[in-house]
């Protein structure tokens, strides 16, 4: 079974600083994907970045990118110029790629989320 | 366009109540699940299910009931509600089974049982 786990229970940063939130993952699979979700105060879960191991550039979306490390499972997310709707829960996910015949159609296992404050 | 809408946002019960939450999604997703989300724990899967008629146990199902009698509900029933099933539950949806794209989730119940 799949495990993920953030080490780091709340973060705070300050407006328009850098802050990296940490996650890793325990796995036998050679594929598979890893995300990144956000969810405000409002509870919507909302994707806010997604990586497929098997390519090796690190995902990125605009202020959001990771450092994905394959072979030290690890899947860090980094927020540069932090704003104040940045302030939320992050978790970390981790997908199997479906197989026929399988159970592992569509499964997220999450990590147990980061809260990361936003200062002004 | 509504996406994946849940009802009620949130409830109470006393131990031994039965309900159902209600799950509906208008993008024609093959693929629906429902989480749960308690403190310090992330969030776990219950059930879900590949396509109207096909249902399958998640991480966490004892308690829990469900059905997929059409493509856009996928309900979850407490047969008989306890005290640890007071959490928040989240519905989710993937256009397809064998679809890595992204999950589109529900706003979420958050339920209390006393």
């Amino acid at each position: 079974a799949q495990t993920v786990t953030q080490s780091q229970p709340e973060m705070s940063v300050q407006e328009a600083e850098t802050v990296t939130l940490s996650c890793t993952y325990d796995t036998s699979e050679n594929n598979y994907y890893l995300f990144w979700y956000k969810q405000p105060p409002s509870r919507q879960m909302i994707l806010v970045i997604r990586q497929e191991a098997y390519k090796q550039q690190n995902a990125t979306e605009n202020r959001f990118s990771v450092n994905f490390q394959k072979a030290a499972k690890s899947f860090s997310l980094k927020i540069s110029d932090s704003q104040l709707g940045d302030t939320a829960m992050y978790f970390c996910a981790f997908m199997k790629p479906p197989n026929a015949g399988g159970t592992s159609y569509g499964k997220l296992t999450f990590g147990q989320g980061t809260i990361l404050t936003v200062h002004p | 366009n509504a996406g994946v809408t849940q009802t009620p946002k949130f409830q109470v019960l006393k131990t031994g109540q039965s309900m159902t939450l209600q799950c509906a999604q208008d993008m024609n997703h093959e693929y629906m699940s429902w989480y749960r989300q308690d403190p310090g724990m992330g969030l776990r899967l219950i059930h879900y299910s590949v396509g109207a008629g096909i249902t399958d146990q998640g991480e966490v199902p004892n308690g829990y009931n469900v059905s997929r009698s059409t493509t856009e509900d996928f309900p979850l029933r407490l047969l008989s509600a306890a005290p640890s099933q007071t959490s928040v539950y989240f519905c989710a949806s993937s256009p397809s089974f064998t679809s890595t794209d992204t999950q589109y989730f529900g706003p979420g119940t958050r339920l209390t049982v006393l």
